[in-house]
């Protein structure tokens, strides 16, 4: 079993809709990331968590420590937020970052 | 301030050649790490260095190898290529080591061993 599961691993929509991308995780953690992949490869941080909640324009994170779980949620979403959507834990023991599979995103006008 | 530089961002080398990319951190981000991302495996950390000394390790074999130099900047090396060894390589600077400093990417190297 991968320590970072996400889901779903592709998901397709239509522009406006209300999107979620799942991120559990099995080892103890001391922070949590969401990061953006574009196709050119270039990847963008978008959150750092450890509790609660964080909002950035229409992105929403959210994490919850005691069911080691997280979403990212994008409301009215656009084309240009196609993407792979990585979440990645800082493992508490070592600092390491762990990362899931990543989750395809694409939006279609 | 500028970004996180790669060079180069294009490589093709064939198998058993060894190959050195180069990983320029934001000025004044004193760690670096390497990960290695392939379509089946996705993103895999590679080592990470901070203040020339490296910190943390992944699981991979003994042919990648990586050194940071005082400026900061840092190199990995492969040797032996196998055709396995195909990926993107991305680089990561942060301003310190420890668990809430944010990671900035560069563009990555994209290695075709042939």
């Amino acid at each position: 079993k991968n320590e970072v599961e996400q889901s779903p691993q592709n998901l397709t929509a239509q522009e406006g809709e209300f999107i979620t991308i799942n991120c559990s995780y099995s080892v103890g953690i001391s922070a949590l990331h969401w990061l953006q992949q574009h196709p050119g490869g270039g990847i963008v941080s978008l959150f750092m968590l450890s509790s609660g909640k964080k909002k950035h324009g229409r992105l929403i994170a959210t994490i919850n420590i005691q069911e080691k779980h997280s979403s990212l949620h994008i409301t009215a979403s656009h084309p240009r937020d196609s993407a792979v959507y990585i979440c990645a834990v800082r493992l508490d023991s070592n600092y390491q970052l762990i990362w899931g599979a990543g989750t395809k995103l694409i939006i279609k006008p | 301030k500028a970004g996180v530089t790669q060079t180069p961002r294009y490589l093709i080398k064939t198998r058993g050649q060894q190959v050195t990319l180069s990983c320029s951190p934001i000025s004044g981000h004193r760690s670096v790490s390497w990960y290695q991302q392939t379509p089946g495996q996705g993103l895999q950390f590679l080592f990470e260095y901070f203040s020339e000394t490296q910190r943390n390790k992944g699981n991979f074999p003994g042919r990648f190898s990586g050194r940071q130099f005082s400026n900061s900047r840092s190199e990995m090396n492969v040797s032996t290529l196998e055709l396995g060894d195909s990926a993107l390589y991305l680089c990561a600077s942060s301003s310190a080591l420890g668990v809430y400093n944010e990671q900035f990417f560069g563009p990555g190297t994209r290695l075709t061993v042939l």
